[in-house]
């Protein structure tokens, strides 16, 4: 199946921990996203990537890095997690040279404790 | 502070009738417009799309109007089924301005959830 797949689907942990979501296109696409869905519903651009090359980084905690090792995977490393880092994540990715629409992942429900 | 307003939080339809959403949005740089559908516990999938030099965009059932001088556009359902219902997002980007043309950087509002009734 061709998708934006990403893991894990849930993830609960504690205060102060550090996580990592998984994401991976196969699409071919040469851009990928990591948007947050918080509790007010709002979807927020965090960070793109371009061809492994970081285009987008909004108002984010630098506790959050993401890692590109190559154009068909973005990860996301969250450090000392807080409980207002609660919320669900999606990846995504798109083609700037196609102009294709944005494709989602299912998103990762993060709850922390 | 909100650039992508939709401000109905749920709307209830019969099946077999039109469902209107309506989004207004704030930046006149927005030149790009896109509704996605979101069913629970998946992503948001890509359902229409337009482009601010138009003012209509028609795919099957679905419509989407654009009114630029009055920021606001809207999706037209016709005729609705119960498989529409689903939280409906509507999402701008300035993709001619900001980021090398990317449309990726998305701006969505805070969705409708859609229920159409048997």
């Amino acid at each position: 199946d061709t998708a934006v797949s990403q893991t894990p689907k849930y993830l609960v942990t504690q205060m102060g921990n550090d996580k990592s979501i998984k994401c991976e296109q196969n699409l071919g696409h040469d851009t990928m996203y990591w948007y947050k869905q918080d509790s007010k519903k709002f979807l927020k651009i965090m960070f793109s990537y371009n061809n492994k090359e970081l285009i987008i980084n909004e108002t984010v905690p630098n506790r959050f890095s993401p890692k590109s090792p190559d154009k068909a995977h973005l990860n996301l490393h969250i450090n000392s997690l807080e409980l207002g880092d609660s919320a669900v994540y999606f990846c995504a990715s798109d083609d700037r040279r196609s102009n294709s629409p944005l494709h989602f992942g299912n998103g990762t429900r993060l709850t922390v404790t | 502070d909100q650039q992508v307003k939709q401000n109905s939080p749920s709307l209830s339809v019969q099946e077999g009738r039109i469902s209107i959403l309506n989004c207004d949005y704030t930046n006149s740089m927005f030149d790009y417009f896109l509704w996605y559908k979101k069913y629970p516990a998946e992503g948001p999938t890509f359902l229409i799309s337009i482009s601010s030099i138009k003012d209509k965009n028609e795919d099957g059932r679905f419509t989407v109007f654009l009114n630029k001088s009055a920021k606001h556009l809207s999706l037209h359902i016709v005729p609705s089924q119960p498989g529409d219902s689903a939280v409906y997002f509507c999402a701008a980007s300035d993709r001619g301005v900001s980021y090398g043309g990317s449309q990726g950087n998305l701006i969505f509002g805070k969705g409708t959830k859609l229920s159409v009734k048997p």
